[in-house]
């Protein structure tokens, strides 16, 4: 059965330094999401994206992120200055039109 | 405000007995669905309710849903152990296009 894969599964940056998480979501699908849970916490929405665009975004997603589909394969999230409060698991998700959602395994960042 | 709130936060029972989870959300919705996510790893999707169903059923899930009181509820029969995980709603709201948004969840604790 086809996965969304992401890549790497656990990153530790320095505070102030760029991170660049990386899917590859399911080849046919149409919408492509970043989400992340904080230890112990909820899922929380950052944003989604269908077309070549951002179609929505949550209040956590401020200018210190932003995403990029590359190519035909690739889902990019990038934190351009990493706090400390960015320490989660990010997990990316894809779907085809009408469909429920399919995850990836997350990677988990931490800042120090 | 917050969509999809779930209740218990945390249930412990013993193999062979059923386990219900509940979930509030406050605005309207197109439809509602449940996740499972085992520890540190990605949410996979279990069911999806539409707004105009009333229960739904999927091998040992069953799910219902009460759009006049805003409600689901997720009844696990016969659990195993092997349902130890933690469990939550998720909603799109009528007015929020692709933000599907969780709820803090249910762990569910399965004893063998």
């Amino acid at each position: 059965e086809p996965e969304v894969t992401q890549t790497p599964s656990h990153q530790v940056t320095q505070m102030g330094q760029e991170v660049i998480l990386r899917c590859v979501p399911i080849s046919n699908h149409l919408y492509f999401y970043w989400y992340r849970q904080i230890l112990g916490q909820k899922v929380e929405f950052l944003v989604s994206f269908y077309n070549n665009e951002i179609s929505e975004k949550s209040e956590i997603f401020d200018d210190q992120f932003s995403v990029e589909r590359p190519d035909g394969s690739n889902f990019t999230l990038k934190i351009r200055s990493t706090k400390l409060e960015d320490s989660a698991m990010y997990f990316c998700a894809s779907r085809l039109q009408n469909s429920p959602l399919h995850f990836g395994n997350g990677t988990r960042l931490t800042v120090t | 405000s917050q969509q999809g709130e779930e209740d218990p936060q945390a249930l412990s029972i013993q193999e062979g007995e059923n386990a219900t989870m509940n979930c509030s959300y406050k605005t309207s919705i197109n439809n509602l669905q449940w996740y499972r996510q085992n520890s540190g790893r990605g949410l996979v999707h279990l069911i999806l309710i539409r707004s105009n169903e009333r229960e739904k059923h999927s091998g040992r899930l069953r799910v219902t849903l009460d759009t006049s009181k805003k409600s689901s509820s997720l009844l696990i029969t016969a659990s195993r152990a092997a349902d130890t995980a933690s469990y939550f709603c998720a909603t799109v709201p009528n007015n929020a296009g692709n933000m599907l948004t969780f709820g803090g969840g249910t762990r569910l604790m399965v004893k063998p």
